[in-house]
């Protein structure tokens, strides 16, 4: 079985500030990992995916995320946040077969203060 | 490129109940999943198709929901009879092919039912 866990379910930073968004996963063999955003009213946004390679994933928006495969996480990274970055983040996973839908995690909502 | 078009987006009926809902992938996508997303939850597998074939529904509570993709494009997601829980958003998403899939997945809006 495949799993997400997203330990904090909001996640505060003053706008210019760096942020960090935990995600940590469980899954056979080599993972496929994957990062969405979601405003409301709306489905989720693609943000960033980490396939194989490098361990640091740049994507959309300014964001990037880390894979540390010693520590089964792949925490989603922001140098300097936006108000407009406010929204409920999910993580997802699946396993190398690719045959697999995503399983997702809980999700983080992330509010920036002006 | 047009996206995913989901149908109706929002919905309220009473319990016990009948409704669909429809989706139509990003052409020339294989792979069509619809999920269920309760509120403050992660979005939850219900049905994956590749083309016309179900690829994985262990997660889709038969005795009440049912979906098809007849002709390996758009699909529809039924539920009868609803209940309280059955209260969420469902979401629609589609991917290139679900063989050696390293390729995200693309949502629509989603269509948001509340069952009274």
């Amino acid at each position: 079985a495949q799993s997400v866990a997203q330990p904090e379910d909001q996640v505060n930073v003053a706008e210019g500030n760096p942020l960090t968004v935990k995600c940590t996963y469980s899954v056979s063999g080599n993972p496929y990992l994957f990062w969405y955003v979601q405003y409301p009213n709306r489905g989720l946004q693609f943000l960033l995916k980490y396939i194989t390679g490098d361990n640091l994933v740049k994507g959309s928006y300014g964001f990037e995320a880390e894979f540390n495969k010693s520590q089964t996480s792949f925490h989603l990274k922001k140098p300097s946040a936006l108000v407009s970055d406010s929204a409920l983040y999910f993580c997802a996973v699946r396993d190398n077969t690719g045959r697999r839908a995503l399983t997702f995690g809980s999700g983080t909502r992330l509010q920036v203060q002006p | 490129e047009a996206g995913v078009a989901q149908s109706p987006r929002y919905k309220i009926i009473e319990k016990r109940q009948s409704v669909a809902f429809w989706c139509n992938p990003i052409s020339g996508h294989a792979t069509l999943y619809w999920y269920q997303q309760i509120l403050g939850q992660g979005p939850k597998l219900l049905i994956q198709f590749q083309n016309n074939g179900v690829v994985d529904d262990s997660q889709l509570p038969k005795d009440r929901f049912s979906a098809e993709r007849l002709k390996g494009v758009d699909s529809t997601l039924k539920i009868q009879p609803a209940k309280l829980e059955d209260s969420a958003v469902y979401l629609c998403a589609s991917s290139v092919s679900g063989t050696d899939n390293t390729g995200e997945l693309f949502f629509g809006e989603g269509s948001r039912l509340t069952v009274l």
